[in-house]
């Protein structure tokens, strides 16, 4: 099955810096590639998701990178703020309506 | 819609006895998802439907566990007789073609 690894498992930045979470995959068949942020005590949430036909997107701070060569894709996030702070969640999937598979997720620490 | 909704939101029991988890997917979507979840282990995908059919049970742990779908919209994660190592939070997630959204989550703590 899809194997997915994400490092580092713990990030603190200084607030206004970037952060930026990498992500590999094993499947080349993954199609779909979803990040999503959990705060404490409450359920993920998708922040942003880009397909295998698309290189890069953004959202305001937010930007995805996919490299499917590779079999890798990372999250950026620009000008840092302390609602940041929160657990964030790769994952891949290979078709619409099956599983995704998660990485052991990123712990993101923004400091003022 | 109100989303995934799952209960109980928290459940406290004693060692041996059974336990039931229960989720109500978004209307509409095809695919539900059973995770666990733990410090250690992060988010393990236990189970699987498709249309209603299991399509992928190799993430449940052991025979103590067993999951059902009857309708589209009612699902039910069943483990007997539970252990104290079943503690953690379990999450419904339910799917249509793209994203998942997840329901809040059933804390289990067994004593």
């Amino acid at each position: 099955g899809e194997n997915v690894e994400q490092h580092p498992s713990t990030l603190s930045v200084q607030e206004g810096d970037s952060a930026v979470i990498k992500c590999t995959y094993s499947d080349s068949a993954s199609n779909y590639f979803p990040w999503y942020k959990q705060e404490l005590g409450k359920r993920p949430q998708l922040i942003i998701d880009i397909r295998s036909n698309v290189g890069e997107k953004k959202d305001q701070r937010i930007a995805v990178t996919l490299n499917k060569t590779a079999k890798h894709f990372s999250l950026h996030i620009t000008e840092t703020q302390p609602e940041d702070s929160a657990v964030y969640f790769c994952a891949a999937s290979t078709h619409s309506g099956y599983a995704l598979n998660f990485g052991k997720g990123t712990s993101l620490l923004v400091t003022p | 819609d109100a989303g995934v909704i799952q209960s109980p939101r928290h459940e406290v029991t004693e060692m041996g006895q059974e336990v039931t988890l229960r989720c109500k997917p978004i209307s509409g979507h095809n695919s539900l998802f059973w995770y666990r979840q733990t410090m250690m282990r992060g988010l393990e995908l236990l189970i699987y439907f498709n249309n209603n059919v299991p399509i992928d049970d190799s993430g449940m742990p052991e025979d103590r566990f067993s999951a059902k779908m009857p309708n589209a919209s009612f699902s039910t994660l069943k483990i007997q007789p539970s252990e104290p190592r079943d503690s953690a939070v379990y999450f419904c997630a339910s799917r249509g073609t793209t994203e998942a959204f997840f329901g809040q989550g059933t804390r289990l703590t067994v004593v």
